[in-house]
């Protein structure tokens, strides 16, 4: 059980290039999300999924595009990269662990490093 | 969603309690705590998590006040693979349809020392 792949795990890319970081879940999720990590900065939402058809803006959306292909994949479009945007990027996933707990336990992948020259 | 503060490091003997405080003095009553703990260069990984009881898993136990604003999180026997980064979060109990987006802070770096 791979729980939530990411690729790639190293990019780098020259202002102005453009690339789709890939994100698949195996566990049956409806929920999927985007984070970025920069040092000091804790993780930030980019974007998310509530459930296969949706996509919402989260905390730092600007610069980038999502899109939720199906119930296991969801990208991350960089249109045209910036500095700014070199960072770890990590997607998750998660379900409620039922009704009664009402919890909400996100699965992560192993991350994304983009460097932006 | 209600805030946290966490330090922002602190020092642990290998083999000794590591005990990660939280304050979260504006959660409201629908709101659980949950913890993550993110080791360097991998994804955050989910800890433990709890509404108004102590909780006890076989990673960690959660104390929390019984005014609730604050918590505790216990690594009873720390090892030198608990270093890590230790993120503490509330956020109110899922309701049907509702997003389940987390919002994650600075944490607290818990180094752990041989």
């Amino acid at each position: 059980n791979a729980g939530v792949t990411q690729t790639p795990k190293f990019q780098v890319l020259k202002t102005g290039q453009s690339m789709t970081l890939q994100c698949a879940q195996d566990m049956n999720h409806n929920s999927m999300y985007w984070y970025r990590q920069d040092p000091g900065m804790g993780l930030r939402l980019i974007y998310y999924s509530a459930s296969e058809g949706t996509t919402d803006k989260g905390e730092v959306p600007n610069g980038y595009n999502v899109s939720r292909l199906n119930k296991r994949e969801f990208s991350l479009r960089l249109e045209s990269a910036a500095p700014s945007q070199t960072s770890v990027y990590f997607c998750a996933s998660n379900e409620r662990q039922g009704l009664a707990s009402g919890a909400n336990v996100l699965t992560f992948g192993a991350g994304s490093r983009l460097t932006v020259l | 969603d209600a805030k946290t503060t966490q330090p922002p490091s602190m020092d642990c003997a290998e083999g000794r309690a590591a005990n990660l405080p939280c304050n979260h003095s504006t959660i409201s009553g629908n709101e659980y705590v949950y913890w993550y703990r993110q080791i360097h260069s991998q994804g955050p990984q989910y800890i433990i998590h709890g509404l108004k009881n102590n909780e006890t898993n076989e990673m960690a136990s959660l104390i929390i006040t019984e005014d609730r604003k604050s918590s505790t999180l216990i690594l009873p026997h720390a090892t030198l693979r608990d270093t890590a980064v230790y993120y503490c979060i509330v956020r109110p109990k899922n309701s049907g349809g509702s997003n389940y987006k987390l919002t994650f802070g600075k944490g607290t770096l818990l180094t752990v020392n041989p």
